[in-house]
């Protein structure tokens, strides 16, 4: 069965510094999907970044950065000089391709507080 | 990218009573997919909704609480039947577009409070 594990719940920064956002997975099959949502205070999911297993390439689009490795099953995700607008629960995923369609694990999520 | 809307947005409901949500994409998708979100807590997958068959349910999730239609390939909807206030969630909808190269977007999500 896979797994998805985020083992910080919450955590608070002031703005312009960065966080880290940790994401440890789990699976058996060798071709999997790994994604990050952003969950602002609305409550709709933003779609973030989706990732296959076979690219380890690291990604930067603006101030957002993802670290995936696949040595660790991390797939950690930066948001550098943090805005208030940043403030969000941030949920990491994973898929596994099968019968039923590329169903998603999600993590427990953080919770990023961007205090001004 | 698919557009999805979901109505109800919010509801208040009383217990015993049934909710029935739909889902509509803009577009032609072959999966779409059902989660729950407790307040607080993560996503939780319910089922998946294939057009033209029953409904794959996960562990944990049954047909006669959760059932599900998909009469066509841009409309599904999930009724939450005898409705307790532990059902009250988010519920959202999620589609798997056609594309293989595309990822899975989410609808806005329908709040329910059970009284």
């Amino acid at each position: 069965a896979q797994k998805v594990t985020q083992a910080q719940t919450e955590i608070s920064v002031v703005e312009k510094e960065d966080v880290t956002l940790d994401c440890v997975y789990e699976t058996r099959d060798t071709t999997y999907y790994l994604f990050w949502y952003k969950q602002p205070p609305s409550g709709e999911l933003v779609f973030l970044i989706r990732r296959n297993s076979f690219d380890e390439q690291n990604e930067i689009s603006g101030r957002y950065s993802w670290n995936f490795q696949k040595s660790t099953s991390s797939f950690n995700f930066t948001i550098t000089a943090s805005q208030v607008v940043d403030s969000a629960v941030y949920f990491c995923a994973l898929s596994e391709e099968g019968a039923a369609g590329n169903k998603l694990t999600f993590g427990g999520g953080t919770r990023v507080l961007v205090k001004p | 990218s698919a557009v999805i809307s979901q109505k109800p947005s919010r509801d208040i409901c009383q217990r015993g009573t049934s909710l029935t949500i739909q889902c509509q994409v803009d577009s032609q998708v072959t999966m779409m997919f059902w989660y729950r979100q407790q307040p607080g807590q993560s996503l939780t997958l319910i089922a998946t909704a294939n057009q033209g068959s029953e409904a794959t349910y996960e562990s944990g999730f049954v047909i006669d609480k959760f059932p599900i239609s998909r009469p066509n390939l841009t409309f599904s909807t999930l009724t939450v039947s005898n409705m307790s206030p532990e059902d009250s969630s988010i519920y959202l909808c999620s589609v798997d577009p056609l594309d293989s190269q595309e990822t899975q977007y989410f609808g806005p999500g329908t709040r329910l409070l059970v009284l």
